[in-house]
């Protein structure tokens, strides 16, 4: 299995243009999530979804938009990129399971770092 | 509002000492989970803790659970350079048909030589 999966690895975009980053996972997870952090922070939630067809907003998500139209990919829109928004980007996806002895441990991509200029 | 408080949120240390990180929760919540993330690295998963009382071991590394105090403990005995890392913890939010992991802040963790 690749696991959790995110392209690109490096980005630098100018003030005001849009971009996609991918992420996809082979794991056949029900839940997948985009997070942001930016150096020396912890993790922020921008978007998440709790299965295909289904999206939610996190704590951050103005300034990017997400789609889950397959179970596998979960790709993440910056509409406008801004300054603020240069920053690392992690996928993460995990089964969701409820009841007891049960969890729902995250599985990370290996991050985009972006630079916005 | 579910929070999750981390302290220290930085340590320096020598090696060969022990330690313990401590991670609070404000509400009730039965799965606790630790990751790790090295310097410029992706997160990776540490210990999952299932229920009050848990204990899990990983070498120098152990997690212990108390959900009625809503306390995980991250443990290092004679810490060595190889565990310096950002370390989180993180506990599950369910509502309606709705699912997160909140996460605390993260503790930095430097070991000197």
């Amino acid at each position: 299995n690749a696991g959790v999966t995110q392209t690109p690895k490096f980005q630098v975009l100018k003030t005001g243009q849009s971009m996609t980053l991918q992420c996809a996972q082979d794991m056949n997870h029900e839940y997948m999530s985009w997070y942001r952090q930016d150096p020396g922070m912890g993790l922020r939630l921008i978007h998440y979804s709790v299965g295909a067809g289904i999206t939610d907003q996190g704590e951050v998500p103005n300034g990017y938009n997400v789609s889950r139209s397959t179970t596998e990919d979960f790709p993440l829109r910056l509409l406008s990129a801004a300054p603020s928004q240069t920053s690392v980007y992690f996928c993460a996806s995990s089964y969701l399971f409820l009841g007891d002895g049960s969890y729902n441990e995250q599985f990370f991509g290996p991050g985009t770092r972006l630079t916005v200029l | 509002e579910l929070k999750v408080e981390q302290n220290p949120l930085f340590l320096s240390m020598q090696e060969g000492k022990n330690y313990t990180i401590y991670c609070n929760y404000s509400t009730t919540s039965d799965r606790l989970y630790w990751y790790r993330q090295d310097p410029g690295k992706s997160l990776e998963s540490l210990f999952v803790l299932l229920s009050n009382g848990a204990v899990k071991q990983e070498g120098r590394l152990m997690a212990s659970l108390d959900t009625k105090a809503r306390l995980s403990t991250l443990h290092i005995t004679a810490a060595v350079h190889d565990l310096s890392a950002t370390y989180f913890c993180a506990v599950d939010r369910w509502w309606d048909s709705n699912y997160q992991l909140i996460w605390g802040a993260g503790t930095k963790l430097i070991i000197k030589p």
